[in-house]
């Protein structure tokens, strides 16, 4: 299957900080992502779902403003947590699907932050 | 509005046993359903997905699971189940095919010797 990959695995940052995620399809290439947040032993909540060379399209409630995502090519999408506070701590997963993959979402392992 | 139930939030199975772990979904039109199985450290992976047709699915690593119109249920099987099983399985529901996935809550899924 395809691979999607997320970097960092884990990150620590400060109060008041932005913090950047990446996402990236290796092997294929990915006109939609997705971003889905999860807290602990819960499930996955969609964020936000990018479209390459398009403005991403933000789930209710979820600050666009604060979760800045980019999707500059078919291959890499980044979310960006600005001015993150203790709250934004969670787990951070990505998607990505193409007409090619028959649209079926490809995750990526995840990334966690922790706010401190 | 489209929603998914996993009644179980933690399932304990031994070794050897049979496995069936259960998902409602409430949705106005037959859906696109879907289970996943999440391990530590590894992305979502997708174990079976079904779309029309047959309503009994086969999926990877000898999971099958059964569309019920009536129940509106979609419930995950495995007839023996490995220690390498011990997971979290979620299930969602997506309105079309590459649709936005609607999760639910997960199960998850401990293997005793």
């Amino acid at each position: 299957g395809a691979v999607v990959s997320q970097h960092p695995s884990w990150v620590i940052c400060k109060s008041g900080t932005s913090v950047k995620i990446e996402c990236r399809s290796l092997d294929f290439q990915a006109t939609t992502m997705f971003w889905y947040r999860q807290f602990p032993k819960q499930s996955l909540m969609l964020m936000a779902t990018s479209n390459e060379g398009s403005k991403a399209t933000y789930e209710q409630g979820v600050e666009k403003d604060k979760f800045l995502i980019n999707h500059a090519s078919l291959t890499l999408s980044t979310l960006t947590v600005t001015s993150a506070h203790p709250e934004d701590s969670s787990f951070y997963i990505c998607s990505a699907s193409s007409a090619t993959s028959s649209y079926e979402q490809y995750f990526g392992p995840g990334t966690r932050l922790t706010v401190t | 509005a489209q929603s998914v139930t996993q009644p179980d939030i933690h399932i304990t199975v031994s070794e050897g046993a049979s496995l069936e772990l259960r998902c409602n979904y409430s949705y106005g039109a037959t859906p696109y359903l879907f289970w996943y199985v999440q391990s530590p450290g590894q992305g979502l992976q997708l174990l079976l997905k079904y779309f029309s047709g047959d309503t009994l699915v086969q999926g990877i690593k000898g999971f099958e699971a059964e569309f019920k119109r009536s129940q509106s249920s979609f419930n995950l099987r495995k007839p023996s189940v490995h220690w390498s099983d011990a997971a979290e399985y979620f299930c969602a529901v997506a309105p079309n095919q590459g649709g936005k996935l609607i999760f639910g809550q997960g199960t998850e899924l401990s293997v005793k010797p």
